[in-house]
């Protein structure tokens, strides 16, 4: 079974509008992290933004957020005002085990292209 | 500057030759891991490492070797190349047990002819 499903091959924005990139996911483990990552077309992975398990509040990063719905299992990424240097494909990931002191690995989604229109 | 280095970035080459990707980073971290990403597919661990001498399977390692014996680095091993080993891999280190992110290198480019 998948772990991290990202159900969006590619979306489209207006740019200046706001998106939401869904991700859900699949673990029996209490204690896990969720990571979200961008990767531009020169290829390089670059982090955007982290929820645990168990944060009480939805985490921000500047124009990202992440609206985590724990009993939906769904970690979906929002992002505001979008700007054309958004134009990337964005990965869902997982990492298990958070609490148990080991690095796991991480589970990364299929991916979702997202194209910013100006 | 916090970095993971991968050589090379692009590599042609032919089925059966052996060849290494290195990877190296200098951020101190115990945990390394090595990923392909194939279209559709996103990425997928082939191996890693929690420490020195310390390595272990991901979801895809048949094909592939690698060793840590330093460590900052986590070399990956293709001793008999073929065309299904055509990707982009990436290596990735972070400290264990923490949440804090992966940092990735930046992807070397695989085609095997």
């Amino acid at each position: 079974a998948q772990k991290i499903t990202q159900t969006q091959p590619g979306m489209f924005v207006q740019e200046k509008e706001a998106v939401t990139l869904d991700c859900t996911y699949d673990t029996s483990d209490p204690s896990y992290g969720l990571f979200w990552y961008k990767q531009p077309s020169s290829g390089e992975m670059i982090f955007l933004i982290y929820q645990g398990s168990y944060d009480q509040q939805n985490a921000t990063e500047g124009r990202y957020s992440l609206n985590f719905q724990k009993a939906r299992k769904s970690a979906n990424l929002v992002i505001s005002a979008s700007q054309l240097g958004d134009s990337a494909m964005y990965f869902c990931a997982m990492r298990e085990g958070i609490s148990s002191g080991s690095a796991r690995q991480l589970t990364f989604g299929s991916g979702t292209q997202l194209t910013v229109l100006p | 500057e916090a970095q993971v280095t991968q050589n090379p970035r692009y590599l042609i080459t032919v089925t059966g030759k052996k060849l290494t990707v290195t990877c190296s980073q200098n951020m101190n971290h115990e945990y390394m891991s090595w990923y392909r990403q194939d279209p559709g597919l996103g990425l997928r661990q082939i191996y890693y490492s929690m420490n020195v001498e310390v390595t272990d399977k991901g979801d895809v390692p048949e094909g592939y070797k690698v060793s840590r014996k330093e460590k900052r680095n986590f070399p990956l091993i293709l001793e008999s190349p073929s065309p299904n080993q055509t990707s982009l891999y990436f290596c990735a280190s972070s400290l264990p047990g923490t949440n804090t992110e992966a940092f990735f290198g930046q992807g070397t480019r695989l085609t095997v002819v």
